[in-house]
């Protein structure tokens, strides 16, 4: 299965420009999409297909990449972005999540 | 307005079964596959596998193969998945998602919490 890698946990204040990376094990194409998910909530679609915002989703949110190197940016971060963040593939099967990137505002 | 409407939270004894409903409203239940993913307390996300409204066809990872059953009622628009011999490392949230022609998840149940324990 294709693994997706990305770093535990971030702080940042209200007002910063902060980026979540995911690298995956093998080629994804462009077929990576980014969540959002607060506790005890379930997953909200952010960016799919690596750079295309969601329908709703503010602006503040970007996604760029392709093949291996992903990046979900959020600039500029209000105190309601506190959650984790998960990227996911669907070019390889079966579709797979990272372990997830714990954003703190301070 | 889209809606995924699960089944509340069920506690079951190991070996049992279990059988989740997913209800939906708001757009053509046959025009779009529905998935099923599993979140263990604090873990990462895994898809179970996919299911046709329009004709029941389905997917399965591997990994949930002879362990979860999907199947359809499009007379009600409801997903259902059944999950089988049940055991603690069947406790989980189970979420259903509506899959995008973009291979994407965009709509998603609440969640329903499934805890194996005699």
């Amino acid at each position: 299965d294709t693994v997706l890698t990305q770093s535990p946990a971030l702080a940042v204040s209200p007002g910063e420009r902060v980026t979540i990376s995911c690298r995956a094990s093998e080629s994804v194409s462009t077929l990576m999409h980014w969540y959002q998910q607060k506790p005890g909530q379930q997953p909200t679609l952010l960016i799919y297909l690596a750079s295309n915002l969601e329908s709703g989703v503010p602006a503040r949110f970007s996604g760029s990449g392709s093949g291996t190197d992903f990046t979900l940016t959020i600039d500029p971060v209000e105190a309601d972005d506190t959650a984790t963040y998960y990227c996911q593939q669907s070019w390889n099967d079966p579709p797979t999540f990272g372990s997830g990137t714990k954003l703190e505002i301070k | 307005e889209v809606q995924l409407q699960q089944s509340g939270a069920e506690l079951v004894k190991p070996g049992a079964s279990v059988k989740l409903s997913c209800k939906t409203s708001g757009y053509t239940f046959s025009n779009y596959y529905m998935s099923w993913l599993k979140q263990m307390p604090g873990q990462n996300i895994e898809w179970i596998g996919n299911i046709y409204g329009g004709n029941g066809g389905t997917g399965y990872n591997q990994k949930f193969k002879g362990k979860a059953t999907l199947t359809v009622d499009k007379s009600s628009s409801t997903a259902y998945m059944d999950l089988s011999s049940l055991t603690s490392e069947d406790s989980a949230v189970y979420f259903c998602a509506r899959l995008t022609t973009e291979d994407a998840f965009d709509y998603w149940g609440q969640g329903v919490m499934v805890t194996v324990s005699s």
